[in-house]
């Protein structure tokens, strides 16, 4: 089974700075695709970005990109210029393509990232 | 596009009664998912259609639990009888292919007391 770790419980940054979030996971699959979902205090779960495993190139969406590394199994979420609308718990997922695995989506614990003005 | 559609957004009931959550997924999705969400066990997927038949239920916590979906427009989940510890916020996600981000309703929160 896939499983996905987050080992940040907790991040904070100051407005307008760059952070990273960190994101393992663990598949014997290769074709899949990974995402960051953010969810706010309204408890909207809301798509940040994804990635699909065969490709090479990070993806990028506005001041959100991603150091997408598969050999390592690693997919870590940066932040740039960080807003005060940022704060949030940020969520990493793994979505399979395998046919025993179905098309479940797998998620992270959660890293809470707090910005500070 | 008005989204994944959940009813209620909170439900607040006495232990032993049978509370219903409905979802109305977007329209064309093929895939339909119930999610659990507590502090303790974090997300958790309950059980997920595929063109309305039920693909995998492992996730779905004991006999109390049982999610149906008669049509591709609406999906149920009741939970017969509720009991404290059911208490969460419960997710429906519909998505249109494998590979696909997963759209999420506004979430239903259970309190059972």
């Amino acid at each position: 089974a896939q499983t996905v770790t987050q080992s940040q419980p907790e991040m904070s940054v100051q407005e307008a700075e760059t952070v990273t979030l960190s994101c393992t996971y663990d598949t014997s699959e290769s074709d899949y695709y990974l995402f960051w979902y953010k969810q706010p205090p309204s408890r909207q779960m809301i798509l940040v970005i994804r990635q699909e495993a065969y490709k090479q190139q990070n993806a990028t969406e506005n001041r959100f990109s991603v150091n997408f590394q598969k050999a390592a199994k690693s997919f870590s979420l940066k932040i740039s210029d960080s807003q005060l609308g940022d704060a949030a718990m940020y969520f990493c997922a793994y979505r399979s393509e395998g046919e025993t695995s179905g098309s479940r989506l797998t998620f992270g614990e959660g890293t809470q990232l707090t910005v500070n003005p | 596009d008005a989204g994944v559609i959940q009813s209620p957004r909170h439900e607040v009931t006495e232990m032993g009664q049978e509370v219903t959550l409905r979802c109305k997924p977007i329209s064309g999705h093929n895939s339909l998912f119930w999610y659990r969400q507590t502090m303790m066990r974090g997300l958790e997927l309950l059980i997920y259609f595929n063109n309305n038949v039920p693909i995998d239920d492992s996730g779905m916590p004991e006999d109390r639990f049982s999610a149906k979906m008669p049509n591709a427009s609406f999906s149920t989940l009741k939970i017969q009888p509720s009991e404290p510890r059911d208490s969460a916020v419960y997710f429906c996600a519909s998505s249109l292919i494998t590979g696909t981000p997963l759209h999420f309703g506004n979430g239903t929160r259970l309190t059972v007391t």
